[in-house]
């Protein structure tokens, strides 16, 4: 299943509400999960099944949507969140989005 | 708490072969299905293969069919990936992870494919 993540790069400026968005190619039924990965680490869950929050992430994220267009929002940027973004589908095997790097303004 | 320690990676010469481990703790292994992940240096996160909670299902992604073998051991709670005739598309960081909503992940280990 192909995923399509956009833009591939976006700037923004501390405290700003950003919005981050993936398209699946076909009905992933909600079993999608968003990452984030700064330089030179894994990646680390923040939302699953679409819009549930991990455990000791921030509440500033949260996560949307249904079957294929999903987004993930940020509402109101900190300076630690610059980082790429990844979401991953894991209704059929598993396929990443191509991912989107959050900077500062 | 949950660990997923990979190891085995390093330098190794095109068409020469390669075994990754990924050493389970903090979950019961056995009941989950697992995956490894790669991610080429600054690009994004590649599925590479999938097995099932007990070994009896794998799954690969075209380019490594063939050439990669993913296993387990779950008396040992450890994953493995057997890559065989390696090339220099395959240099990556190799990631162990569950593919599904748990989102345990590894530290990685990095292959390089190189001459």
């Amino acid at each position: 299943i192909q995923m399509t993540q956009s833009p591939s790069l976006l700037s923004a400026s501390v405290g700003d509400r950003v919005t981050l968005s993936c398209k699946a190619g076909q009905n992933i039924n909600n079993y999608l999960a968003w990452y984030q990965q700064k330089l030179g680490e894994a990646p680390k869950l923040l939302i699953y099944n679409a819009n549930s929050l991990q455990t000791g992430i921030p509440s500033r994220f949260s996560g949307s949507g249904s079957g294929t267009d999903f987004t993930l929002t940020i509402s109101s940027l900190q300076p630690e969140d610059v980082a790429t973004y990844f979401c991953q589908q894991y209704n059929s095997w598993t396929t990443f989005g191509g991912g989107t790097k959050l900077e500062l303004k | 708490e949950v660990q997923l320690v990979e190891s085995g990676g390093g330098l190794v010469q095109p068409g020469r072969s390669m075994k990754l481990s990924c050493a389970a703790s903090g979950f019961t292994f056995s009941n989950y299905g697992m995956a490894w992940v790669r991610q080429a240096p600054t690009k994004g996160l590649e599925w590479v293969a999938t097995i099932s909670y007990d070994g009896s299902s794998t799954y690969y992604r075209d380019s490594v069919k063939g050439r990669f073998t993913i296993s387990r051991d779950n008396a040992k709670s450890t994953l493995y990936l057997q890559m065989n005739s390696l090339r220099s598309e395959d240099t990556a960081t190799y990631y162990c992870t569950t593919p599904g909503p748990e989102g345990y992940w590894g530290q990685g280990t990095l292959v390089t494919v190189s001459s």
